[in-house]
């Protein structure tokens, strides 16, 4: 166990719907990062939030929003999906990037 | 913007082969430079970091040395085992940016 915990751990879901993929990170880290990793597009980066705070953002689509709350949890929500968002998608954390991050398993969506 | 270039896959070596996967970057500063592993059907786990010029990371057996004059990192290990087998991301972080990024992965499959 990383410490860092998503849920679910795989999604199937239909085109055009809407999901929402969650994210504790390792306790005391302040930083959330997701990423896609997809077989054609590899690991890309598309949000980072800080202590609630958005950070950085990559190359997420505007279909694509994510959130921290509070307690440090964050939520990332795909909406309108295509069958072209299946993919991994994996949340880390960290206490500070000269550190690494600790991963999460992922989450497996699949848009049929 | 910053990138990193790694050994294409895939890599298939024997029970105690020598192994080494090519990492080369492109960065403005010093960035903190990481190896990452994700075995069959888990995440990435941190397998080595070093944060800066000539510090050599090691865990495992696996060892990489941050070349600045060259700038590479390459992965290296004596003798590797099946249970190496795995996809392994070189990746960088810098000052500024504290996204990760990652190069293409490479997969490595060891044959007994």
């Amino acid at each position: 166990d990383s410490g860092v915990t998503q849920t679910p751990k795989h999604l199937i879901t239909a085109t055009g719907q809407r999901v929402t993929l969650r994210c504790s990170p390792r306790s005391g880290d302040l930083s959330v990062y997701w990423y896609q990793q997809s077989l054609d597009q590899g690991l890309q980066f598309l949000i980072q939030y800080y202590n609630g705070e958005e950070r950085a953002k990559g190359n997420i689509l505007e279909r694509f929003s994510a959130q921290q709350f509070p307690d440090l949890h964050s939520e990332l929500n795909l909406s309108s999906l295509e069958l072209g968002d299946s993919a991994l998608y994996f949340c880390a954390s960290s206490p500070s990037a000269a550190g690494g991050y600790t991963f999460g398993s992922g989450t497996r969506l699949t848009v049929v | 913007g910053d990138s990193v270039t790694q050994m294409e896959g895939p890599v298939t070596l024997s029970e105690e082969a020598f192994l080494t996967i090519n990492c080369t970057y492109t960065a403005t500063g010093y960035p903190s430079l990481f190896w990452y592993v994700q075995y069959p059907g888990e995440g990435l786990q941190l397998l080595l970091k070093a944060t800066k010029a000539d510090d050599k990371g090691s865990n495992k057996g696996f060892e990489a040395t941050y070349r600045k004059e060259t700038t590479s990192f390459h992965l290296e290990k004596g003798s590797v085992q099946v249970s190496d087998s795995a996809v392994y991301f070189c990746a960088l972080t810098n000052f500024g940016n504290e996204k990760l990024t990652f190069g293409t992965g490479t997969r490595l499959t060891i044959i007994p």
